[in-house]
């Protein structure tokens, strides 16, 4: 069965500070990864896809990375803003969505 | 893209009673899902359901326990039955094919006392 971990759990940066979130995953066999952002009490909302023959992608200040054969992903957050702070959540996808337990960020003004 | 709304957005629930959650979409989706993410935990798949069949329920779910409807493409309902505490936590709905960019609705916040 597909495991996703997200590390760290919990992050603290101050604003203005580029930041990387990591993403491991344990079976490579997958249609594609996601970002999620999800804020207290509420759904989620879809950052980044990136499909499996891709390496990255991007959208504003938001990079995600793909490598497939070693099961990791990461995303970067540059010049982080206080509106960052929210709950990142890394899915990949298979025969279903495997999501990740998460990274709670905070971005301190 | 496709906007997806549910209600009720939250509810507080007693023991051994059920509640109905209703997910709507703006656009007919062939596929949809519902999770469940307990407090402090990520998302965990319940069930995918299927317009005009049964849904195909996740190990650990059953359709007793979670039964869901889905009349037409874009609506699905998903009932917590005999609820317990334990049951407390947001129920999403979300809809797209595994190939393509999942769209989560806003989530229902249970609490069952």
């Amino acid at each position: 069965k597909q495991e996703v971990t997200q590390i760290p759990a919990a992050l603290s940066v101050p604003e203005g500070e580029n930041l990387v979130l990591n993403c491991s995953f344990t079976d490579s066999a997958i249609y594609n990864l996601q970002w999620f952002r999800q804020d207290p009490g509420k759904g989620l909302t879809s950052l980044l896809l990136i499909q499996s023959s891709q390496r990255e992608q991007t959208s504003g200040r938001l990079n995600a990375s793909l490598d497939k054969s070693s099961g990791r992903s990461t995303l970067y957050i540059a010049a982080s803003q206080p509106g960052d702070s929210a709950t990142y959540l890394c899915a990949v996808s298979g025969n279903q969505f495997y999501f990740g337990t998460g990274t709670s960020l905070t971005v301190i003004p | 893209s496709a906007v997806i709304s549910q209600k009720p957005s939250r509810d507080i629930c007693q023991r051994g009673t059920s509640l109905t959650i209703q997910c709507q979409v703006d656009s007919q989706v062939t596929m949809m899902f519902w999770y469940r993410q307990q407090p402090g935990q990520s998302l965990t798949l319940i069930a995918t359901a299927n317009q005009g069949s049964e849904a195909t329920y996740e190990s650990g779910f059953v359709i007793d326990k979670f039964p869901i409807s889905r009349p037409n493409l874009t609506f699905s309902t998903l009932t917590v039955s005999n609820m317990s505490p334990e049951d407390s936590s947001i129920y999403l709905c979300s809809v797209g094919p595994y190939q393509e960019t999942q769209y989560f609705g806003p989530g229902t916040r249970l609490l069952v006392l």
